[in-house]
């Protein structure tokens, strides 16, 4: 089947300490993000990349890193110089067609806590 | 960014009802999109549009791309428990942009 796999689904971790999401996706897709979803809110961009090593801000990258070193894996670290990092993160990818934005297609997410 | 304004926030409604949220935007877009998401998993997409004036359903949706192409609008007809959730409207142009969604209640 393909899709797009995130892990853990919760997540739970002490203040000061880096923590790195896991977003995997076999649909042959280009272009990857990850987004924040705070209750009540829209989908806010932390991070996208549209090919492999190669990768972008979004609205709200302080704090964040992240890598694309294969074309199915587009990890997020969160990491200590994020000021309030619990959250809702989602990851989703898309078909990339000269620079031309596609729908994209979301995991199942995983809800940080940090205690 | 531009902003989508969802409408709206949230919706009490009985089962059978028919149920109408809509977003608009002061940019257009060239890409109107409709997601679902139920409680703790990732949104799934229902519609896409593509172009001004567009009128796509599936199934008991419809949805609808403005022709000024800044707005759509979402109708779920005779609405079911399982159409409990948030919807998210999303419009496309260089990137993509969500709306804040729109939580469906539905009474049985």
């Amino acid at each position: 089947d393909g899709g797009i796999t995130q892990s853990p689904k919760y997540l739970f971790r002490k203040e000061g300490q880096n923590v790195t999401l896991s977003c995997e996706q076999n649909l042959n897709h280009d272009a990857m993000y990850w987004y924040r979803q705070d209750p009540g809110q829209g989908l806010r961009l932390i991070y996208y990349s549209q090919i492999v090593n190669d990768f972008q801000k979004g609205d709200i990258a302080e704090g964040y890193s992240v890598s694309r070193e294969k074309k199915e894996s587009f990890p997020l670290t969160v990491t200590s110089a994020q000021k309030n990092p619990t959250a809702f993160y989602l990851c989703a990818s898309s078909i990339e067609d000269r620079g031309v934005v596609n729908e994209q297609f979301f995991g199942p997410g995983t809800r940080l806590t940090v205690l | 960014g531009q902003q989508l304004n969802q409408s709206p926030q949230s919706m009490f409604i009985q089962e059978g009802e028919d149920v109408s949220m809509n977003c608009t935007s002061s940019s257009i877009f060239n890409t109107w999109l409709w997601y679902k998401q139920d409680p703790g998993e990732g949104p799934v997409l229902l519609i896409a549009l593509y172009k001004a004036g567009e009128l796509t359903s599936n199934g008991r949706l419809t949805a609808q791309f403005g022709i000024t192409r800044k707005d759509s609008f979402l109708n779920i007809s005779a609405s079911i428990p399982s159409d409990v959730g948030i919807y998210f409207c999303a419009g496309q142009k260089y990137d993509m942009r969500f709306g804040a969604g729109t939580r469906l209640t539905v009474k049985p």
